[in-house]
């Protein structure tokens, strides 16, 4: 079946500081890949999304690419701040018909973000 | 501009009590989910639905009840809340189109006491 695999938090960073949560993935044909956000208190939110190989998803100055040689799909970013201190999700959509769309999710990193 | 609506935000209960949690959208969409989230542990899928009148099992449906008698509604039901309930739910929806994300309702925290 499939999986996601992500890096244990918490993550601990000064403002500023470059970012880089691994998420590996197991699953077969060619899944659609997700990061979602969780802020305190608040429901997911989709943060960058690829579909097919090579493909980037970008937003906020989050960026992630869709690399299916080593089934990963990190994410980065040049210089947090304190804002962006939540939970990180990696997900994966699987790619068979009839799935409805069934996300299957990592179990979140936590990042800190420190002045 | 609502997308999804899930009533209450929290909720305590005693073992053996019944409830349940709603779930509206206003986006039209087919597809919608429950999932519960543990400290820890990621989120779990409970149920899906495709369609009105069509429902089904996730990962972890023990001990709950679903239905979609509309495209917008999709209520989940706890028949004998026990301890291990407690958690944080989600409700979400979808399109039908294979790439659109999830959009996920800002959560319900339960309480089983």
């Amino acid at each position: 079946g499939n999986s996601v695999t992500q890096m244990e938090g918490p993550v601990t960073l000064s403002e500023e500081a470059f970012l880089t949560i691994n998420c590996t993935y197991t699953a077969t044909g060619y899944p659609s890949l997700f990061w979602y956000v969780q802020y305190p208190g608040e429901g997911l939110q989709l943060l960058l999304k690829a579909t097919k190989a090579d493909d980037k998803g970008s937003n906020k100055g989050f960026e992630a690419t869709y690399r299916k040689e080593t089934t990963s799909f990190h994410l980065e970013k040049g210089s947090v701040q304190v804002s962006d201190s939540a939970v990180y999700f990696c997900a994966l959509s699987g790619f068979h018909t009839g799935t409805a769309s069934k996300l299957t999710f990592g179990t979140g990193t936590r990042l800190q973000v420190m002045l | 501009n609502a997308g999804v609506t899930q009533t209450p935000k929290f909720r305590i209960l005693k073992i053996g009590q019944s409830m349940t949690l709603q779930c509206t959208q206003d986006m039209n969409h087919n597809y919608m989910y429950w999932y519960r989230q543990d400290p820890g542990m990621g989120l779990k899928l409970i149920y899906y639905s495709v369609g009105a009148g069509i429902t089904d099992k996730g990962e972890v449906p023990n001990g709950y009840n679903v239905s979609r008698s509309t495209t917008e509604d999709f209520p989940l039901r706890l028949e004998l809340a026990a301890p291990s309930q407690t958690s944080v739910y989600f409700c979400a929806s979808k399109g039908t189109e294979s790439n659109q994300p999830q959009h996920f309702g800002d959560g319900t925290r339960l309480s089983i006491l």
